[in-house]
């Protein structure tokens, strides 16, 4: 099946700590993003790359890390610089200016 | 003030009933998007569109790119489709286009049987 995963589903973290979430995509598209949720908040851009070992920063990237070595997989790094981590994450891809697909999310909680 | 502005915030509605829910955005726009988001926090993207009005089963959306408008109707509602919609759009760089979304704060239906 054609789709978007991530891991884990809960994932929680000690302050200080560095954790890496999961996103892989078999649909062959060239373009990934990383979201961030927050209660009562529109998602938020973290990090997208239109092309392997290539990527922007979006509107919160500080903190956070990303890399693109493969077209299937885009991970995030949430770094201790991060001050307030808790929160849902979601992955999406796309064509290029294409309709976005969302992977199911990793819930972040700092201990 | 957000770009991307969506009411009502939450709606609650009988099984059966018509049901609208309206995005009202600031800048211009390359295409609008609809989404659905379950309790469990998968989202699933409903519409893509830039003009006119499309059609999917019990779901409608309509955008006036004039008036920076869009709707998303949904006739004979059912409990099922208890979820949070949220419209997002790409707007317009300087470049002349963007891959970008921004996103509304989602409504909040709950449909009762």
């Amino acid at each position: 099946d054609g789709g978007i995963t991530q891991s884990p589903k809960y994932l929680f973290r000690k302050e200080g700590q560095n954790v890496t979430l999961s996103c892989e995509q078999n649909l062959n598209h060239d373009a990934m993003y990383w979201y961030r949720q927050d209660p009562g908040q529109g998602l938020r851009l973290i990090y997208y790359s239109q092309i392997v070992n290539d990527f922007q920063k979006g509107d919160i990237a500080e903190g956070y890390s990303v890399s693109r070595e493969k077209k299937e997989s885009f991970p995030l790094t949430v770094t201790s610089a991060q001050k307030n981590p808790t929160a849902f994450y979601l992955c999406a891809s796309s064509i290029f200016r294409g309709e976005q697909f969302f992977g199911p999310g990793t819930r972040l909680t700092v201990l | 003030k957000n770009e991307v502005e969506q009411s009502p915030q939450n709606l609650t509605a009988q099984e059966g009933e018509f049901i609208t829910i309206n995005c009202s955005y600031s800048v211009g726009i390359s295409a609008l998007h609809w989404l659905q988001q379950h309790p469990g926090g998968g989202i699933v993207s409903l519409f893509m569109l830039s003009s006119g009005k499309k059609k999917h089963g019990r779901l409608i959306a309509t955008i006036n790119i004039q008036e920076k408008h869009s709707s998303l109707h949904i006739t004979a509602s059912h409990p099922r489709d208890s979820a949070v919609y949220i419209c997002a759009v790409h707007p317009w760089g300087t470049q002349g286009g963007s891959e970008k979304l921004v996103f509304g704060k989602g409504t909040k239906l709950t449909v009762n049987p």
